[in-house]
């Protein structure tokens, strides 16, 4: 079956601690995308990459880390400088140019308390 | 800013009903528009695309675009109590490097009273 995996589905985490999401896609699809979504917010986009080996900042950049060196793979690290972690985190691709239509994993809930 | 404007509801209907969502969004060179479902505690999931003015149907769901009002809807018909969810829009960035990035609304919640 092709899809987006996101790993795990909730996560619990001590203040101050670093977090890794992991978000796999087996769609062949090159760009990737990480988004944050609070209750009543809609979804914001915190990075994304186009290519392997490249990303760029989305709109909420700050206080998290990615790394694309593989096409399948967007690992999203959450760090301690991001001053409200706790939300629902999504992960979605997309194919390459031409193409808008972005698909969604079934996202991690983040808890830091 | 680019934005994209949703009412957030609650929008409740009986079964069977029309339910119609709305979304207005600002940046006018946008190309591609898109309806998103979203069940509570589930990540969003793409019903439908539309690219050119009129209308496009999808079983009981239509889109409708009117770029020069800067105007988007979904028409859901026949409405089911498992159509309750939240119905997000969301306008691709038109410009640039970041083209191929949407920009969602709020969302808009729908209930659908059996």
């Amino acid at each position: 079956d092709g899809g987006i995996t996101q790993s795990p589905k909730y996560l619990f985490r001590k203040e101050g601690q670093n977090v890794t999401l992991s978000c796999e896609q087996n769609l062949n699809h090159d760009a990737m995308y990480w988004y944050r979504q609070d209750p009543g917010q809609g979804l914001r986009l915190i990075y994304y990459s186009q290519i392997v080996n490249d990303f760029q900042k989305g709109d909420i950049a700050e206080g998290y880390s990615v790394s694309r060196e593989k096409k399948e793979s967007f690992p999203l690290t959450v760090t301690s400088a991001q001053k409200n972690p706790t939300a629902f985190y999504l992960c979605a691709s997309k194919t390459g140019q031409g193409a808008y239509e972005q698909y969604f994993g079934p996202g991690t809930r983040l808890t830091v308390t | 800013q680019k934005e994209v404007e949703q009412n957030s509801g609650p929008l409740s209907v009986p079964e069977g009903a029309i339910a119609s969502l709305n979304c207005t969004y600002s940046d006018r060179v946008s190309q591609s528009f898109f309806w998103y479902r979203q069940y509570s505690g589930k990540s969003p999931e793409l019903i439908m695309s539309i690219y050119s003015n009129g209308d496009k149907e999808d079983g009981r769901f239509t889109a409708q675009l009117n770029k020069a009002s800067q105007y988007v809807s979904l028409l859901i018909r026949d409405s089911q109590p498992s159509d309750s969810a939240t119905y997000l829009c969301a306008v691709n960035r038109g410009y640039g490097g970041s083209q191929g990035n949407l920009i969602f609304g709020k969302g808009t919640k729908l209930s659908v009273k059996p």
